[in-house]
């Protein structure tokens, strides 16, 4: 079964510092996508960054980027240079023939 | 692109009444997810559409919850009858079919069963 596992249920950064989100995921499929989405107090879901299975190459997006490890199923998030508004919760999702998404991890940003 | 439309933004009902959240997905995306966020459970998906289709909806909880797509910019998710278990933040999202580039959410209904 496919599954995705956030194990930090919460994790705070010192501003303009950089801080890493875990995610691990499983699934028997060899053609998935995995996105890091954030969901700030507002509510409003939204994409950060997104990372194709076949692609090798880490995403990257501004200050945002992935550690992608395809062997060890694994799909970090690394915020760089924190700011303020990235509080937020962080959701970790996978999508291929099914989606999930993991239970997120609260970012505090400390001024 | 206004992105995903749902409505309404707030939702109070009392147990028992039928409650019926909407959404406009955006132009010319193909598939349509209708999920759940509760502090208890997460993010779950209830039921997703291809080309006004529905897919899967295995995530749909009971008989109570139905969806329907009846065109490709209009869905709906009735509960019917509404209990208190029910309350929670109901997301509609839509993609592309390949979904590669993720989905696009609606602000989302909060939906409160008293």
């Amino acid at each position: 079964a496919q599954t995705v596992t956030q194990s930090q249920p919460e994790m705070s950064v010192q501003e303009a510092e950089t801080v890493t989100l875990s995610c691990t995921y499983d699934t028997s499929e060899s053609d998935y996508y995995l996105f890091w989405y954030k969901q700030p107090p507002s509510r409003q879901m939204i994409l950060v960054i997104r990372q194709e299975a076949y692609k090798q190459q880490n995403a990257t997006e501004n200050r945002f980027s992935v550690n992608f490890q395809k062997a060890a199923k694994s799909f970090s998030l690394k915020i760089s240079d924190s700011q303020l508004g990235d509080a937020a919760m962080y959701f970790c999702a996978y999508t291929g023939n099914q989606f999930y998404f993991g239970t997120g991890t609260s970012l505090t940003v400390i001024p | 692109d206004a992105g995903v439309i749902q409505s309404p933004r707030h939702e109070v009902t009392e147990m028992g009444q039928e409650v019926t959240l909407r959404c406009k997905p955006i132009s010319g995306h193909n598939s349509l997810f209708w999920y759940r966020q509760t502090m208890m459970r997460g993010l779950e998906l209830l039921i997703y559409f291809n080309n006004n289709v529905p897919i899967d909806d295995s995530g749909m909880p009971e008989d109570r919850f139905s969806a329907k797509m009846p065109n490709a910019s209009f869905s709906t998710l009735k509960i019917q009858p509404s209990e208190p278990r029910d309350s929670a933040v109901y997301f509609c999202a839509s993609s592309h079919r390949r979904w590669n580039y993720g989905y696009t959410f609606g602000s989302g209904t909060r939906l409160t069963v008293v």
